[in-house]
């Protein structure tokens, strides 16, 4: 299956900053989401890009698929963005796995 | 829309003993996935079903794991017996379909002793 690296492993903001979050993959995917988990354990979508580009909010999403990477926009971070931040993969023709990287965990302070 | 639901939130229990975690997919959706997460590392996919068939169970350790999802909608997954290692949480999640986007439940934290 995918192979999913994420950069940094972590990151700490002062509130208000923005930050760019880096996921590279082994293979050409065909299925590509980002996700917020919270402070709590609760993992939450925050975007399904198999390519292109999408925004919701404060946050934003970039896959260049012929290149194997894909990038998350924090703009104006705030407190509540604090968590680990996890990109996951697949490729259809490897296998129906959805495989995650190790996450970069976030720190937002005031 | 009711989410991935999951029980007990927190389980601990001896070494060699059993326990087992239930799911409900949200409705309607064909796909389930059991992860298995441990401190400071992403989920690892355990296994993942297609209605009721199996379609990944590759990194399932199947001397002490298995699963089912009778009928195609709530799932099971039983540890026995359990190990040490196998403290994690176990994270259950459903998608409409097998490359759809993921909706992952609260998690049902496991403590062996």
């Amino acid at each position: 299956g995918i192979q999913v690296e994420q950069s940094p492993p972590d990151l700490i903001l002062q509130e208000g900053a923005n930050s760019t979050l880096r996921c590279n993959f082994s293979d050409s995917v065909n299925n590509l989401q980002w996700f917020h988990q919270n402070p709590w354990g609760q993992l939450i979508n925050l975007f399904y890009i198999p390519s292109g580009t999408k925004q919701n909010g404060r946050l934003s999403a970039t896959t260049v698929a012929t290149e194997r990477y894909s990038l998350l926009y924090i703009s104006s971070s705030q407190t509540t963005d604090s968590g680990v931040y996890f990109c996951a993969g697949q490729n259809s023709n490897s296998g129906y796995a959805l495989n995650f990287g190790k996450g970069t965990s976030l720190l937002v302070t005031p | 829309e009711a989410g991935v639901a999951q029980s007990p939130r927190y389980k601990i229990i001896e070494k060699r003993q059993s326990v087992a975690f239930w799911c409900n997919p949200i409705s309607g959706h064909a796909t389930l996935y059991w992860y298995q997460q441990i401190l400071g590392q992403g989920p690892k996919l355990l296994i993942q079903f297609q209605n009721n068939g199996v379609v990944d169970d590759s990194q399932l350790p199947k001397d002490r794991f298995s699963a089912e999802r009778l009928k195609g909608v709530d799932s099971t997954l039983k540890i026995q017996p359990a190990k040490l290692e196998d403290s994690a949480v176990y994270l259950c999640a459903s998608s409409q379909r097998h490359t759809g986007e993921l909706f992952f439940g609260e998690g049902s934290r496991l403590t062996v002793l």
